[in-house]
């Protein structure tokens, strides 16, 4: 079964660091593009991170560029987002999600896999 | 940023209504535009791709058109399973960005 399990969430005080882990299973992990999607409390989705299969292309919103570091352990299976300095507006539900990619160019075309989420919430 | 903007943001209908939700980007995004159905307490679900192609496992009544700016989601017979929250998402460039979402409620 492919499945994606996120763990590593918590209660955090503004300023302080956590770091999610992604556990994959299921599917040849080094294969695919993967990413971190979060959502607020009663909000939409946001797109947070992608990293390309060897970690070698890391792309960011905005708002957590220079705080966040996503990463992988393709010999893990495992997918990473380091947050520090962290904010009350990075408080929401983190999903990890696999990337469904076009069969001839490898275009990404959407998240096809998604864990159940981990809860952060930064608060004093 | 490509701003994704959906409409309507709530919408209401009985078991076997036709529904269509909007998307429009603020730039073209070819067709580099995805669908997904979140219920609550959920994570979403990948239902369309590449704007019209349906994701392995959706059933049929789903389909979705559209390229450049204007996109649209369309179930054809509402279903019990099917009140849920809808997000468009596209791929065109980063940052990637998401519709605010469309909430179908049963009426």
């Amino acid at each position: 079964e492919v499945q994606l399990v996120e763990s590593g969430g918590g209660l955090v005080q503004p300023g302080g660091s956590l770091r999610l882990s992604c556990a994959a299973s299921g599917f040849t992990f080094s294969r695919f593009w993967m990413t971190w999607v979060r959502q607020a409390p009663g909000k939409g989705l946001e797109w947070v991170a992608n990293i390309q299969q060897d970690g070698s292309e890391k792309y960011y919103v905005d708002s957590v560029k220079g705080r966040f570091t996503i990463s992988r352990d393709n010999a893990k299976n495992s997918l990473y987002l380091q947050m520090n300095s962290l904010r009350a507006e990075d408080t929401a539900v983190y999903y990890c999600a696999k990337n469904l990619p076009e069969i001839l160019t490898g275009y990404l075309l959407g998240m096809d896999v998604w864990g159940q989420g981990t809860t952060v919430t930064v608060s004093s | 940023d490509i701003q994704m903007t959906q409409s309507p943001s709530t919408l209401s209908g009985f078991v076997g209504d036709r529904v269509t939700i909007t998307c429009r980007a603020s730039q073209s995004i070819r067709s580099w535009l995805a669908w997904y159905q979140q219920k609550p307490g959920k994570a979403p679900k990948l239902l369309m791709y590449k704007a019209s192609s349906l994701e392995s496992g959706v059933p049929s009544r789903f389909s979705g058109s559209g390229s450049g700016t204007e996109f649209t989601l369309t179930i054809s017979s509402l279903q019990p399973e099917d009140f849920a929250t809808y997000y468009c998402q596209h791929y065109d460039s980063y940052p990637i960005t998401f519709g605010q979402g469309t909430r179908l409620e049963s009426k």
